[in-house]
């Protein structure tokens, strides 16, 4: 079957560095997405893995190791408005099929 | 440019009563996608249309709910009768190309509560 696990909750500081974890267990493999979700807002977008190893965007980075099925997303230098849920979602078929949500982290960044 | 928008917001309405839940892509995105996330759990995939076709309706939960795409632009949902286990979050997005990269952009969604 399909599962996705993460986090339900995460504290951290300002300034602070954090990371997401997110482990998959899928009948098929064709990416792994994380999404930011302010509450009440839409999803964003925030980065794409496909193959295994780690890509650096800005403040956030995110890895893959595809044959442990674990993903994690960093975020550094934590500030306020980083506070919000953040969504590991795996693609199991081709292009243009559904993605498979977790349930979200809940991440408060306090001062 | 504008992004995909949802309308209504919210809706509340009684069992038995029908909803219709709007989405409007960005322009130019010929893929749209329908998803839903009920309180507690993950976020779901409903449907899938390429233009105004039905792609993949495989997490359509039951034939109460009716999605369209006449045209090939805005979408519609529609669930008749509602039933108290069809609350929750409905998502809308919208992709230019579909390729296994493929970027969705989200509306805010629409918040339905079935009392």
């Amino acid at each position: 079957g399909q599962n996705i696990d993460q986090p339900t909750e995460m504290t951290a500081t300002e300034g602070a560095i954090v990371q997401i974890n997110c482990t998959y267990q899928t009948s098929g493999f064709n990416g792994l997405f994380w999404y930011q979700q302010h509450a009440g807002e839409a999803p964003t977008f925030l980065s794409y893995n496909v193959l295994d190893g780690l890509e650096e965007k800005g403040r956030f980075s995110s890895f893959l190791s595809r044959s442990k099925g674990y993903s994690y997303l960093l975020l550094k230098e934590l500030q306020m408005k980083d506070s919000a849920s953040y969504l590991c979602a795996v693609r199991e078929g081709q292009a243009g099929t559904a993605l498979i949500f977790g349930k979200g982290t809940t991440l408060s960044v306090s001062s | 440019e504008a992004g995909v928008t949802q309308f209504p917001s919210h809706s509340v309405i009684e069992k038995g009563q029908t909803v219709t839940l709007r989405c409007d892509p960005i322009s130019g995105h010929d893929n749209l996608y329908w998803y839903r996330r009920v309180m507690g759990k993950e976020i779901k995939f409903l449907l899938h249309f390429v233009k105004e076709s039905k792609q993949d309706e495989s997490g359509m939960p039951n034939n109460r709910f009716l999605a369209e795409r006449t045209g090939g632009t805005y979408s519609t949902l529609k669930v008749q009768p509602a039933e108290l286990e069809d609350s929750g979050v409905y998502f809308c997005a919208s992709s230019r190309f579909v390729a296994t990269n493929e970027k969705l952009f989200f509306g805010s969604g629409t918040q339905l509560s079935v009392l």
